[in-house]
């Protein structure tokens, strides 16, 4: 059974930092990888969509990474704003997606 | 564009009552999901549909049934509210299956008491 984890659960910043948020997963056999964000009492919003042939993928300040075969990514977030505050969640596909726990970042100013 | 909308955002219940949750979406999707999310473990998923007249299980699917009549919409029915039901419920929506670009609706905060 596919299991995901993300490590730190919480993560707190001043602004401008540029962090790294990590991501695990136990079976290396999928298809690819979505990175959501999530803001307080609001439903997820997709920010990265890395498929397994792809290394990385970049949207403006952030940059996600995917090492299949060791079976993490790692979410990159340059100069770090306030709002950028929310719960970061990873999700894999493999036959459905599965979701990892959720970093919360909390950007300071 | 309304993109994936889930009624109500709350809802309280006594055990045993039955209630439907709503999920719409206008994007033309044929691939549709229900997720509950409980603290510290992300979101699971309980049903989904790859399109009309088509529906299969998740990881959770004990205590509610689907259907999906039409492409736009995927109701979750909780036929018997057991307090293990208490929540944060999503649906989500994607073009197909195969893990394409998920889209969210804003949850239903349930409690049953």
């Amino acid at each position: 059974k596919q299991e995901v984890t993300q490590i730190p659960a919480a993560l707190s910043v001043p602004e401008g930092e540029n962090l790294v948020l990590n991501c695990s997963f136990t079976d290396s056999a999928i298809y690819n990888l979505q990175w959501f964000r999530q803001d307080p009492g609001k439903g997820l919003t997709s920010l990265l969509l890395i498929q397994s042939s792809q290394r990385e993928q970049t949207s403006g300040r952030l940059n996600a990474s995917l090492d299949k075969s060791s079976g993490r990514s790692t979410l990159y977030i340059a100069a770090s704003q306030p709002g950028d505050s929310a719960t970061y969640l990873c999700a894999v596909y493999g036959q459905n997606f599965v979701f990892g726990p959720g970093t919360r970042l909390s950007v300071l100013p | 564009n309304a993109g994936v909308t889930q009624t109500p955002k709350f809802q309280v219940l006594k055990t045993g009552q039955s209630m439907t949750l709503q999920c719409a979406q206008d994007m033309n999707h044929e691939y549709m999901s229900w997720y509950r999310q409980d603290p510290g473990m992300g979101l699971r998923l309980i049903h989904y549909s790859v399109g009309a007249g088509i529906t299969d299980q998740g990881e959770v699917p004990n205590g509610y049934n689907v259907s999906r009549s039409t492409t736009e919409d995927f109701p979750l029915r909780l036929l018997s509210a057991a307090p293990s039901q208490t929540s944060v419920y999503f649906c989500a929506s994607s073009q197909r299956q195969g893990g394409e670009k998920l889209f969210f609706g804003s949850g239903t905060q349930l409690s049953v008491l």
